[in-house]
Formats: structure tokens, C-alpha cells, sequence
């Protein structure tokens, strides 16, 4: 059964530290995506990534990077994590565009307190 | 970046009812994807929609997609308590070539 899986399903960090979200995927898919979601304001996205190496901003980047060292990897750094950094990190990958979907991991909802 | 309007935003149901939602644009797409997310979950992809006026089945799930491929709409039969979910369509609109989200239609179907 081919997935996504996020490393966490809940995380609580404190204000300030450094928090890593882990993506693999396991479908040899090109392209890899971050995003949150929050109520009423949909999914957003954070970075994607459309080759190793390779990363690209989305909507709203500032206060996140990320890495792709491998094809199968994907990561989400929160530099100095805020509390309006609080909500459901999703991460998605897909094997081109144009009418391809996507596959998304479970989710990891994150509180900063 | 090009929006997609979804409505209605909230919508509780009792089991055995029929419903539809929507799903709306201004511009127009090569192609439309519906997903559902369940509580707690991720989005999963349940249909891609590709040609102007197109009619795809779902056992209890319709699906069309407009005639000028700036809509869609997507309507269920006999809902049951398992459909309640957030329905989320997508089209590839973003900037860099990235799908474009709605933001969802919440669904709770009560027995």
C-alpha cells in the first residue's frame, strides 16, 4: 500500500526552539509539499520541492525552511518556532503536474506553547 | 494565483438526505480533483475530472465538472454517517504549477 508518513502525529514544542517535520514517501514520486492548515483558512501551502535538492517557496515560507537530500525525503524546519506556528502540518507528493493528484501523509498537529 | 470558491461552507445533514456542494471559479482548468478529509486525517483524492461536462460515479458520489471547465459540483445520495468529512476540490492554478485548494465544504451527516 503505497503512502506518505509523517514522522509524528502530535508534537508540543516551547516558543523558540527548533522543530523538525519528517516526510517519507515510498512512491518514487518527483515532487514533495508542506502545508498547514488552519480553520477557515484552508490549506496553505509552505514549500514544495519538484527534484532532490530542490525547493521552491510556496504562499507563506517565512519562518520555515526545508531539505530534500533524498528523493523519498522531505523535511520541515521551523527555525524558532512561534505560537502562531500552531496547527496541522500536512505533507503531500505527486508523481508529476497537469492532472496528477496528490498523496498526503496523516498530518502532524503541532503546538507551540 | 487563481481561487476556487467552495460552498456551502458547513453542512449538517440527517442520514438517508440528499445534498450537493460547489465548487467555483473564474478561471478555467484543464482539470478538477474532489478529495475528502476525514477528522485527523490527511486529504484523500477521491476523483480527477478532465473534460468540459463530464459525469463521474462514486458508488453513492456524482461528480461533473462545468461545461466550461470553471466549475464543479459534487452530489451525494442517501448520505450516510462514514461521508462526514471536509470536501476539498483543487485544480493546478498556483503560480509555480502547484494545485490550488478550495477551502472545503465541512459535512456531518447524523444518523
Amino acid at each position: 500500500d503505497v503512502k506518505v508518513t509523517q514522522s509524528s502525529r502530535y508534537l508540543v514544542k516551547r516558543t523558540g526552539e527548533k522543530v523538525f517535520l519528517e516526510c517519507v514517501q515510498d512512491m518514487d514520486h518527483e515532487n514533495m509539499f508542506w502545508y498547514r492548515q488552519d480553520p477557515g483558512l484552508g490549506l496553505r501551502l509552505i514549500y514544495f520541492s519538484y527534484d532532490v535538492k530542490m525547493k521552491e517557496k510556496g504562499d507563506i515560507p517565512e519562518g520555515y525552511s526545508v531539505s530534500r537530500e533524498k528523493k523519498e525525503r522531505f523535511s520541515l524546519i521551523l527555525e524558532s518556532a512561534s505560537t502562531n506556528q500552531t496547527s496541522m502540518y500536512l505533507c503531500a507528493s505527486s508523481l508529476g503536474t497537469g492532472s496528477y493528484g496528490y498523496t498526503f501523509g496523516s498530518g502532524t498537529r503541532l503546538t507551540v506553547v | 494565483t487563481q481561487l476556487l470558491e467552495q460552498s456551502p461552507q458547513f453542512l449538517s445533514i440527517q442520514e438517508g438526505e440528499n445534498l450537493t456542494v460547489y465548487c467555483n471559479s473564474s478561471s478555467v482548468f484543464s482539470s478538477l480533483q474532489w478529495y475528502r478529509q476525514e477528522p485527523g486525517e490527511g486529504p484523500v483524492l477521491l476523483v480527477t475530472v478532465v473534460t468540459g461536462g463530464e459525469v463521474k460515479k462514486l458508488k453513492r458520489l456524482t461528480f461533473q465538472f462545468g461545461d466550461a471547465r470553471k466549475d464543479s459540483s459534487l452530489h451525494i445520495t442517501a448520505a450516510q454517517p462514514g461521508d462526514t468529512g471536509l470536501y476539498l476540490c483543487a485544480a493546478y492554478g498556483g503560480s509555480q504549477g502547484n494545485l490550488i485548494f478550495g477551502k472545503g465544504t465541512k459535512l456531518s451527516v447524523k444518523p
